[in-house]
């Protein structure tokens, strides 16, 4: 067990829908990081925030976006789904940003998302 | 451009034998960290091992260790004595150390070990 929690673990939903992935992360990490997983793209990262801040940016699109809450629990919002979005949404925390570089990644175990 | 490339979407390997699994990197930081993860066919992500570009040696966790060529910028990963339970994908990963501190995955080996 990673200590980092995603709920849910599987979603099904439909074309033009909105849904809100949640994740906790290790206790006394403040950064927390999202990823997508999807069969031909492999992972890819999504956003990242540090302590409540948002700290780095990836090929997130316009239709998803992401917080980072006080109690530093993260949601990501993904809204007016396609079908293209469907996969496998990983939340990752780590204790702090890098410096130095070694601070890995812990993984949730996931949010399978189906857009049917 | 592609920073992480993992030139083998899949291997077959014998069981006991060593496996190596290729990496390379694309960076012009000078500081940067190079990791290695495991994904089972359950789909968590297992952290297996760690290089860092000032690291003067190669680095090893038990059966796993990093084959690290900082001039051909590359990573592999070397398993020793594979076993059934080393059948998984696996990704590697590399965070640069100034700007923005996201580590970017390659598209992932998957591995197969055969009784």
């Amino acid at each position: 067990d990673s200590g980092v929690t995603q709920t849910p673990k599987h979603l099904i939903t439909a074309t033009g829908q909105r849904v809100t992935l949640r994740c906790s992360p290790r206790s006394g990490d403040l950064s927390v990081y999202w990823y997508q997983q999807s069969l031909d793209q492999g992972l890819q990262f999504l956003i990242q925030y540090y302590n409540g801040e948002e700290r780095a940016k990836g090929n997130i699109l316009e239709r998803f976006s992401a917080q980072q809450f006080p109690d530093l629990h993260s949601e990501l919002n993904l809204s007016s789904l396609e079908l293209g979005d469907s996969a496998l949404y990983f939340c990752a925390s780590s204790v702090e940003p890098s410096m130095p570089t070694n601070e890995k990644l812990f993984f949730g175990s996931g949010t399978q998302l189906s857009v049917l | 451009a592609q920073k992480i490339t993992q030139t083998q979407p899949g291997m077959f390997v014998q069981e006991k034998e060593a496996v190596t699994l290729d990496c390379t990197y694309d960076t012009s930081d000078p500081s940067y960290g190079l990791f290695w993860y495991k994904q089972p066919s359950s789909g968590e992500m297992i952290f297996l091992i760690y290089q860092g570009s000032y690291d003067q040696q190669n680095a090893t966790e038990g059966r796993y260790s990093l084959n690290f060529q900082k001039a051909r910028k590359s990573a592999n990963l070397v398993i020793s004595a594979s076993q059934l339970g080393d059948s998984a994908m696996y990704f590697c990963a590399m965070r640069e150390g100034l700007g923005d501190d996201k580590i970017i995955f390659g598209k992932g080996t998957r591995l197969h070990i055969l009784p």
